[in-house]
């Protein structure tokens, strides 16, 4: 069964920082598989980035994402203070899995 | 524009049933599958289940096979599970997604859409 590990758990920064967050599977992920979504508290989940660097209808260029094989990152460039949020990582294998999410809160 | 709405959460006793709902509007309901994605308090996301734009395949995760059941009623463009003997750790927060489907050729099984969710509580 695959696993998505997130890291970090929690990430604290300040706006106009660089975010760089982690998604590590136990097995290789076809990189079209490979998605990135953004929860704020009270809210659905919403997709940023799919096949592991698209980014999603009017997602700002601030968000981008990369890797392969079991390596994936998300990198937000400057974070704005709606950026600050929970990401969850997403691939599918032979079914969907999340991984745990990162939190990214105001330092 | 594009929505989805669930409907259908409540308080419920272990081993009894609930039915959920999805209605979406502003897009082709019968072109695309529709996913059930849950949410336990203070967790992660936790897929469910997937149902294809026409209803004729549909795949369960194995903590909810046998025990729920998707469906779609493309003319009224609504997602249903039916949820029956439901247990403690099913309470959750459920949301109905679509699924991206195909662009350019390419399927990248990413979940595009979004409901704000529905709340189950399974508790005597």
């Amino acid at each position: 069964e695959m696993v998505l590990t997130q890291s970090p758990g929690t990430l604290s920064l300040s706006p106009g920082e660089r975010a760089t967050l982690s998604c590590r599977a136990s097995q290789s992920v076809t990189s079209s598989y490979l998605a990135w979504y953004q929860q704020k508290p009270g809210q659905a989940p919403r997709l940023l980035i799919y096949g592991a660097s698209r980014r999603a209808t009017g997602i700002p260029d601030r968000f981008s994402g990369s890797g392969s094989g079991t390596d994936f990152t998300l990198t937000i460039s400057r974070l704005e203070p709606e950026d600050f949020a929970v990401y969850f990582c997403q691939q599918y294998g032979t079914s969907w899995t999340f991984g745990q999410g990162t939190k990214v809160e105001i330092k | 524009q594009v929505q989805l709405v669930e409907s259908g959460g409540g308080v419920v006793q272990p081993g009894r049933s609930l039915r959920l709902s999805c209605a979406a509007s502003g897009f082709t309901f019968s072109s695309y599958g529709m996913h059930w994605v849950r949410q336990a308090p203070g967790k992660g996301l936790e897929w469910v289940a997937l149902i294809w734009y026409d209803g004729s395949d549909k795949y369960y995760a194995d903590s909810v096979k046998g025990r729920f059941t998707l469906s779609r009623d493309n003319s009224k463009y609504t997602l249903y599970l039916q949820m029956n003997s439901l247990r403690a750790e099913d309470t959750a927060v459920y949301y109905c997604a679509r699924d991206s489907g195909y662009e350019n050729y390419y399927y990248y099984y990413a979940l595009d859409v979004w409901g704000q969710g529905t709340t189950v509580t399974v508790s005597s």
